[in-house]
């Protein structure tokens, strides 16, 4: 099974600062099937990112992804009050199925 | 716009069967363009996937939890099915029922989750 390794863990930063999320493969990852999940407290994941960087429907441009092979990387250019959540990357290109154990976007 | 909505009993003893219904609206689960699939999340683990329903009935599973683990879809009724059995402590966790896209891969829609506590 694929690892999914996120950092840093928690990334505490100021509304209007650029936020960059790291999520590292154990094993390259197919076709990059990475995807990149927001989740808020008490809801469900939101699709952000899929194809590593394909921005979902409803995701702003300050959102963008990167990244191939074992790499990848969320940025968001400038956090929005409503940016900071927890963002998860999950892979789709092995079974099973493996999400990362996600980044706090944290307000400094 | 597409709607899941979870269902099933919130407790279930140790030892028996975890049963969930996930109903569709706003979309036809028999569509060739997606997989409906189950994942759940807990504290400890994160988001983990348990597996996939294709309309036409092939299923996908997690390794770890095949042995216990059957999904099944009811396409006139718009709706598909998680049931894990055996299940312990270790199985309680929300669990969200969610569509997945065939091509590109991404859960685009979810529901809103429900909360399973394995306990006797």
């Amino acid at each position: 099974e694929i690892v999914l390794t996120q950092s840093p863990g928690t990334l505490s930063l100021s509304p209007g600062e650029r936020a960059t999320l790291s999520c590292r493969a154990s094993q390259n990852v197919t076709d990059s099937y990475i995807a990149w999940y927001q989740q808020k407290p008490g809801q469900a994941p939101r699709p952000v990112i899929y194809g590593a960087s394909n921005r979902a429907t409803g995701i702003p441009a300050r959102f963008s992804g990167s990244g191939s092979g074992t790499d990848f990387t969320l940025t968001i250019s400038r956090l929005e009050p409503g940016d900071f959540a927890l963002y998860y990357c999950q892979q789709s290109g092995s079974s099973p199925q493996t999400f990362g154990q996600g980044t706090k976007v944290e307000i400094k | 716009q597409v709607h899941l909505q979870e269902s099933g009993p919130g407790v279930v003893k140790p030892s028996e069967t975890l049963s969930l219904t996930c109903t569709v609206s706003g979309g036809a689960i028999s569509s060739s363009d997606y997989y409906w699939g189950w994942v759940r999340q807990t504290p400890g683990k994160g988001l983990e996937w348990i597996g996939n329903i294709f309309y036409g009935g092939n299923t996908y599973y997690n390794p770890s939890l095949n042995s216990r683990l059957t999904i099944s879809v009811d396409t006139s009724r718009n709706r598909f099915f998680l049931k894990l059995n055996s299940v312990t402590a270790a199985d309680t966790a929300v669990y969200y029922c969610a569509r997945q896209e065939r091509w590109v891969h991404v859960f685009d829609y979810w529901g809103q989750g429900t909360l399973v506590t394995v306990s006797s």
